[in-house]
């Protein structure tokens, strides 16, 4: 079975500083790992996924991810926090048959000006 | 191209009713996936629809249902609504069904239950 946790619903950091956001997985097989971005009053857009090719991904607005077998983690980072990151990022597995994915339950990132 | 499209976006029911959503994949896509978001559960899964038939379904009661019709298009059903099911509906299509393929999502159908 397939399963994400988030760490911390919340985070805030300030305009500039570094984002991180936790995700860890649980996988009964190589995971597909994916993190998603949600606007308010919006659907969710791709930001990144690991597919089992470089270990480190890049995504877009420059966020990137490491895949870290040994901790079983897919964390989310960005060098400098920008105000038009603030929105909800969702952390997510997709299943053995990949026509389901696991989605963790999301954290809420505010950017401080 | 086109994203997809979910209508309608926003509605309000009253308990017991029955409501209906739609979504439109994405152009070529025949994979359309529907998921109910809570602030408190976060992403659920509800089903999933490949070519008309359903592949794949969430831990939901059997008051919500779905199908897929031959142009890909999607619809859900709720019967009986309840308080619960106040929630963000979110439609997802995909070009793929491998396990490395993401999910197109569109802006959702935001229900309200009163």
């Amino acid at each position: 079975a397939q399963s994400v946790t988030q760490l911390g619903s919340h985070v805030s950091v300030s305009e500039g500083a570094l984002v991180l956001l936790r995700c860890n997985y649980s996988s009964s097989v190589p995971p597909y790992l994916f993190w998603y971005v949600q606007y308010p009053n919006q659907g969710l857009q791709l930001l990144l996924k690991y597919t089992s090719a470089a270990t480190l991904v890049k995504g877009i607005n420059g966020f990137e991810a490491e895949f870290k077998k040994s901790e079983t983690s897919f964390h989310l980072t960005k060098p400098s926090a920008h105000m038009s990151d603030a929105a909800e990022y969702f952390c997510a597995v997709s299943s053995n048959t990949g026509n389901q994915f696991y989605f963790g339950t999301g954290t809420s990132l505010t950017v401080i000006p | 191209k086109a994203g997809v499209t979910q209508t309608p976006r926003y509605l309000i029911k009253t308990r017991g009713q029955q409501v209906t959503l739609s979504c439109s994949p994405i152009s070529g896509h025949r994979s359309v996936s529907w998921y109910q978001q809570t602030p408190g559960q976060g992403l659920q899964f509800l089903f999933e629809y490949f070519s008309e038939t359903q592949r794949n379904k969430g831990n939901f009661p059997g008051r919500f249902s779905g199908r897929q019709f031959s142009n890909s298009r999607s619809e859900m059903n709720v019967s009986t609504l309840e308080l619960g099911d106040s929630a963000l509906y979110l439609c997802a299509s995909s070009s793929t069904t491998a396990r490395a393929g993401e999910l197109f999502f569109g802006e959702g159908s935001r229900l309200t239950v009163l």
